[in-house]
């Protein structure tokens, strides 16, 4: 069981390149969600989903594409990158069976964009 | 609008010593509040949640929280820290559609 894995942990990109982070979990959940984290500002939610074939925005969705083909994936798509996304990602996944349930955090991609 | 308030972006403390670490939350349903650490260059993982019942929460590492209604609070206690215990520190209150509404994070900086 490994739990929640994201790809790559680092990268550095050109300013208007474009790029995929990996997520995936196994076990089984139905949310999975994409957080970027800033100094001094938590955790800000890109998108997320409820099951597979459904997204929905967050708080600070643009520059920013999702899907969910599979209940355990769930990448995050960077369009054209520009150094404002130059921060570190966070994927979370969740059970949907009780709304207390624990979100279960990914190490991280630390993503610089120059 | 749901949010969260931490009200210390950095906390220091002598080992050994106790710590409090405040939250703040404004919520107009029910709520369900998170303390969640994250060790350096790592994810986040869950302290301790409160859901209903009792408003005093166990959690792991020897943390624990007081839920206060009407002070609107949710702060987090440890009677003696350990240089184990530097991290940061996020609570967060669940909001709609399964999210979960952040704090700014608080680093909890332990003094040998």
């Amino acid at each position: 069981n490994a739990g929640v894995t994201q790809t790559p942990k680092f990268q550095v990109l050109k300013t208007g390149q474009s790029m995929t982070l990996q997520c995936a979990q196994d076990m089984n959940h139905e949310y999975m969600s994409w957080y970027r984290q800033d100094p001094g500002m938590g955790l800000r939610l890109i998108h997320y989903s409820v099951g597979a074939g459904i997204t929905d925005q967050g708080e600070v969705p643009n520059g920013y594409n999702v899907s969910r083909s599979t209940t355990e994936d769930f990448p995050l798509r960077l369009l054209s990158a520009a150094p404002s996304q130059t921060s570190v990602y966070f994927c979370a996944s969740s059970s949907l069976a009780a709304r207390g349930e624990t979100q279960y955090f990914g190490p991280g991609t630390r993503l610089l964009v120059l | 609008a749901q949010s969260v308030t931490q009200l210390d972006s950095q906390v220091p403390v002598f080992e050994e010593a106790p710590v409090e670490l405040r939250c703040n939350y404004s919520s107009s349903v029910s709520v369900y509040l998170f303390w969640y650490v994250q060790y350096p260059n790592q994810g986040l993982q869950l302290l301790l949640k409160y859901l209903s019942g009792s408003t005093l929460v166990k959690g792991i590492n020897g943390f624990e929280a007081e839920f206060n209604k009407s002070q609107t609070s949710f702060h987090l206690r440890k009677p003696s820290v350990h240089i184990s215990d530097t991290a940061e520190y996020f609570c967060a209150v669940r909001g709609s559609n399964y999210q979960l509404i952040w704090g700014a994070g608080t680093k909890l900086i332990i003094k040998p």
